[in-house]
């Protein structure tokens, strides 16, 4: 089966950094997504990881760790349209297709 | 340019209407997907077509039936649906291809079932 685990929400003040922690326990793994989603709107893509290590995107950074089943996200310099929910997903190994399995989201409030 | 465009943005029907959801791109990609979104919930996989061809159908009911005419449009269609299907309908495209193929998502479609 697949488990992927995320908080439900976070508050951070403007300014600040957040870290969202992402633990998946998947029965293949052949990547992971971090996408952004305002209330009502698309999921949008920020950052794919498949190796090890920090992959850094202006304020936003993620991290891969595979042997833990670990990853996070990074949120610098919080904005308040930052304020939106974060959703993690995990690709099984490619003979399941593109399919994406998706954690619960973290909903991310940014304070003044 | 990354875009997918659905029509219509909003949509409500009753329980014995037919109707139909659509979705476009133009990025030459291989692979669709039609997505269903419940409030403060991920999206769940519905339906993926690769190359055109129905892929993957996560035991959806059959009042669902997608449609892939040619390698840019998707499309969903609704008959007979029930109100708890009245949620955000994504569509999403990507690359078909074992390492490239992030999945880009369109703005949704509001479907209220009456």
């Amino acid at each position: 089966g697949q488990n992927i685990d995320q908080p439900t929400e976070m508050t951070a003040t403007e300014g600040a950094i957040v870290q969202i922690n992402c633990t998946y326990q998947t029965s293949g793994f052949n990547g992971l997504f971090w996408y952004q989603q305002h209330a009502g709107e698309a999921p949008t893509f920020l950052s794919y990881n498949v190796l090890d290590g920090l992959e850094e995107k202006g304020r936003f950074s993620s991290f891969l760790s595979r042997s833990k089943g670990y990853s996070y996200l990074l949120l610098k310099e919080l904005q308040m349209k930052d304020s939106a929910s974060y959703l993690c997903a995990v690709r099984p190994y490619k003979a399941a297709g593109n399919k994406l399995t998706f954690g619960g989201g973290t909903r991310v409030l940014v304070k003044p | 340019d990354t875009e997918v465009t659905q029509t219509p943005k909003h949509l409500v029907m009753g329980m014995t209407n037919k109707k139909s959801l659509k979705c476009e791109q133009h990025m030459g990609h291989r692979a669709m997907y039609w997505y269903k979104q419940k409030a403060k919930k991920p999206p769940e996989l519905m339906f993926v077509y690769s190359y055109e061809k129905l892929s993957i159908n996560e035991s959806v009911p059959s009042r669902f039936s997608p449609e892939c005419p040619n390698s840019s449009l998707l499309n969903l269609h609704l008959h007979a649906l029930q109100p708890e299907d009245s949620a955000l309908y994504l569509c999403a495209s990507s690359q078909e291809g074992p390492y490239t193929d992030t999945q880009y998502f369109g703005p949704g479609t509001r479907l209220t079932v009456l």
